[in-house]
């Protein structure tokens, strides 16, 4: 059963610190996104790659927050330094799209989440 | 750019009763759209969606929806709703073409509880 794999599921740091989470996206997948998800902001787009090309970043704090795909099973999402205002859960989201095929774009696939906590 | 309103953000029913979930997009093309549906401490899941053909299209756990294109809408219904369909629901239209080809735009979400 095919699913997107987030890693890690919980993160507890302290503020300043650097956090990595990571996304597999479900193979044959050439859409991800990233979101952010908060009681006061709801689902917020991050990012999001087609074809491991970024297509739109403008949701993150450029100065703070990175996303890359190095290569097509890896998604990563990437704060340096965090500060308490990014304690969230953090989802990725893996998607095909096909150009010209309706029936198939934009079905979302959604992984568990990673809960960031900082302090 | 595209938007979505979900005009309901917390609804509050008892078991068997009915559930209609408001939700309008703006977009002049032709949209795709989709309910997605989070249960508690999950993940968002697909609800239903619509791509073309019958406006009224059925999804999982009893749950429609009908897409009314001059009206913009895609409410989201259930004839009688259980205790286990509270969860967060989501609308979200995708543009099927363009620069923002397959990109989701989500609404802000209508918590729905359901009493026992």
């Amino acid at each position: 059963d095919a699913r997107v794999t987030q890693t890690p599921r919980h993160k507890v740091t302290e503020m300043g610190q650097e956090v990595t989470m990571r996304c597999q996206p479900i193979l044959g997948h050439n859409t991800v996104f990233w979101y952010r998800q908060t009681m006061m902001q709801g689902l917020e787009l991050l990012a999001y790659f087609r074809n491991r090309a970024p297509l739109d970043d403008s949701g993150m704090p450029k100065d703070r927050f990175s996303a890359e795909m190095p290569d097509a099973t890896l998604a990563t999402l990437k704060i340096q330094p965090s500060e308490p205002r990014d304690s969230a859960v953090y989802f990725c989201a893996s998607g095909l799209v096909v150009v010209g095929d309706r029936g198939r774009s934009g079905e979302l696939f959604f992984g568990e989440g990673s809960r960031l906590t900082v302090l | 750019a595209q938007s979505v309103s979900q005009h309901n953000h917390h609804v509050i029913l008892s078991e068997a009763a009915s559930l209609e979930l408001g939700c309008n997009y703006s977009y002049g093309g032709t949209v795709n759209l989709f309910w997605y549906v989070q249960y508690p401490g999950q993940h968002l899941q697909l609800l239903l969606k619509y791509f073309s053909g019958d406006p009224l299209v059925k999804g999982i756990k009893g749950f429609e929806a009908e897409f009314i294109k001059s009206k913009f809408s895609f409410n989201l219904r259930k004839p009688s709703v259980q205790w286990s369909d509270t969860a967060e629901y989501f609308c979200a239209p995708v543009a099927d073409r363009g620069s923002t080809l397959g990109r989701l735009y989500f609404g802000r979400g209508t918590q729905l509880t359901v009493w026992p």
